[in-house]
């Protein structure tokens, strides 16, 4: 079944410990990327990925790190986490056409962050 | 830059009804595309439809229309026949292929809050 993984699903963690959050697809896309979802802000960018070893920020990257040493996998990893990076996350994947329907994202599950 | 706006933070609907979800956008790529996804309060994202800037019909899949009109750059989701099971959290988004140097970044809108009811 094409997917796109994420783990943890539900996060609860304390101000300044570090930690990561995976992101696996099984589907070859070149694209990977992530998202947080806040309310009445809609999703937002934090990061992407065209390809392995090929990163770039997104809107809203301060506070993240990603890195991309596989095709499938573009873990999300916050160094010092903060309460204002409370939030929805999702990693999504997408094969990197010249345009249309190929190029729809499909989303992980989410995961659930709650920074104390 | 582009932007998406969905201007209904939520409605409500009657069992069986068709509902039009408005979203309208603001971009100046001649090449685009836009997306509708579901979020039910399960939380995952469901891709619903796709329309090209470029396609001369209107996007269908089921009960998923999408009332394209280019000139007006609104892009309006309508579902036909509404089932309880569509209650949920609906995103409009866009992709600009120029502006994004190749990547695929979505722009989402805020989204709007369907309720379907008996």
């Amino acid at each position: 079944e094409a997917q796109v993984t994420q783990n943890p699903r539900y996060l609860i963690t304390v101000t300044g410990k570090k930690l990561t959050v995976t992101c696996s697809q099984n589907m070859n896309h070149e694209y990977m990327s992530w998202y947080r979802q806040d309310p009445g802000l809609g999703l937002r960018q934090i990061y992407y990925s065209m390809n392995v070893e090929v990163t770039d920020k997104g809107d809203v990257p301060e506070g993240y790190k990603v890195s991309r040493k596989e095709k499938r996998n573009f873990p999300l990893i916050l160094e010092s986490p903060s309460p204002n990076q409370t939030s929805l996350y999702f990693c999504a994947s997408s094969s990197y056409g010249e345009g249309g329907g190929t190029d729809t994202q499909y989303f992980g599950p989410g995961t659930r962050l709650t920074v104390l | 830059a582009q932007k998406i706006t969905q201007t209904q933070p939520g409605m409500f609907v009657q069992e069986k009804e068709a509902v039009t979800l408005d979203c309208t956008y603001d971009t100046s790529d001649p090449s685009y595309g836009l997306f509708w996804y579901k979020q039910p309060s399960s939380g995952e994202m469901i891709f619903l439809i796709y329309q090209g800037s470029y396609d001369q019909q209107n996007a269908t899949e089921g009960r998923y229309s999408l009332n394209f009109q280019k000139a007006r750059k609104s892009a309006n989701l309508v579902i036909s026949a509404s089932q309880l099971g569509d209650s949920a959290m609906y995103f409009c988004a866009m992709r600009d292929w120029e502006l994004t140097g190749g990547g695929n970044k979505l722009t989402f809108g805020t989204g709007t809050q369907l309720k379907v009811e008996l």
